[in-house]
């Protein structure tokens, strides 16, 4: 089945630092998005991405949406303790009815 | 806002009982979609739903059953549960339309089984 890689599985950082993570597969997507998860709750959708190329900014997050379709990453500038969590790219294809493919997550860890 | 909820945060049981997972979404949507999510591997999907009486299997559904009987309400079943089940589960609802790219999910459900 399709599958995403996602890299690293965990950053270590400290407070103000930059942070990019990002996933590969082996399918193309229509679609690339990105959520994170804090503690106990569920993922939450961060951003998405529709077209290849597509670069798109959500405060400090910034997402693109790779040429070949088969990737993408995600930057954060500037880290805050509240950006602590799990980041999940996910993929997505039009004729499967929302169906999600999920990388593995990335464990962020920032130091005040 | 679309609200999706689930029956419990956590949940401890035996080897061998039949557990039952609630998820409910209030927004009228049609897709309902059930995630397990383990360290290492991310969110894998077990079941999912386009409608009432209406399931396909999913990624890992081996265990598992589900139940769609109202629009609103979308339950997963382990008929037996065993220990390499313990894990978060994760429920989710997009919206209609093209895409539905903003899959809602719930607060999720860690459950053990010992």
């Amino acid at each position: 089945g399709q599958q995403l890689n996602q890299s690293p599985q965990s950053m270590f950082i400290q407070e103000g630092e930059d942070v990019s993570m990002n996933c590969t597969s082996s399918s193309i997507f229509n679609t690339w998005l990105w959520y994170k998860q804090d503690p106990g709750e569920g993922p939450v959708l961060l951003i998405a991405l529709y077209k290849a190329g597509e670069l798109t900014s959500n405060g400090r997050l910034t997402a693109q949406f790779g040429i070949t379709r088969k990737d993408s990453f995600l930057n954060i500038s500037a880290s805050i303790p509240s950006d602590v969590g799990i980041y999940f790219c996910a993929g997505q294809l039009w004729n499967q009815g929302g169906k999600l493919i999920f990388g593995q997550g990335t464990e962020l860890s920032v130091k005040p | 806002d679309v609200k999706v909820t689930q029956s419990s945060r956590y949940l401890v049981k035996r080897t061998g009982e039949k557990v039952f997972l609630e998820c409910v979404q209030d927004m009228d949507h049609e897709n309902m979609f059930w995630y397990r999510q383990d360290p290492g591997l991310g969110l894998r999907l077990i079941y999912f739903s386009y409608d009432v009486k209406m399931k396909e299997k999913g990624d890992i559904p081996e265990g598992y059953s589900v139940s769609r009987e109202k629009k609103e309400r979308f339950s997963l079943i382990l008929e037996s549960a065993s220990t390499n089940q313990t894990s978060m589960y994760l429920c989710a609802s997009p919206p209609p339309g093209q895409g539905a790219q903003e899959q809602y999910f719930g607060p999720g459900t860690r459950l053990t089984v010992t």
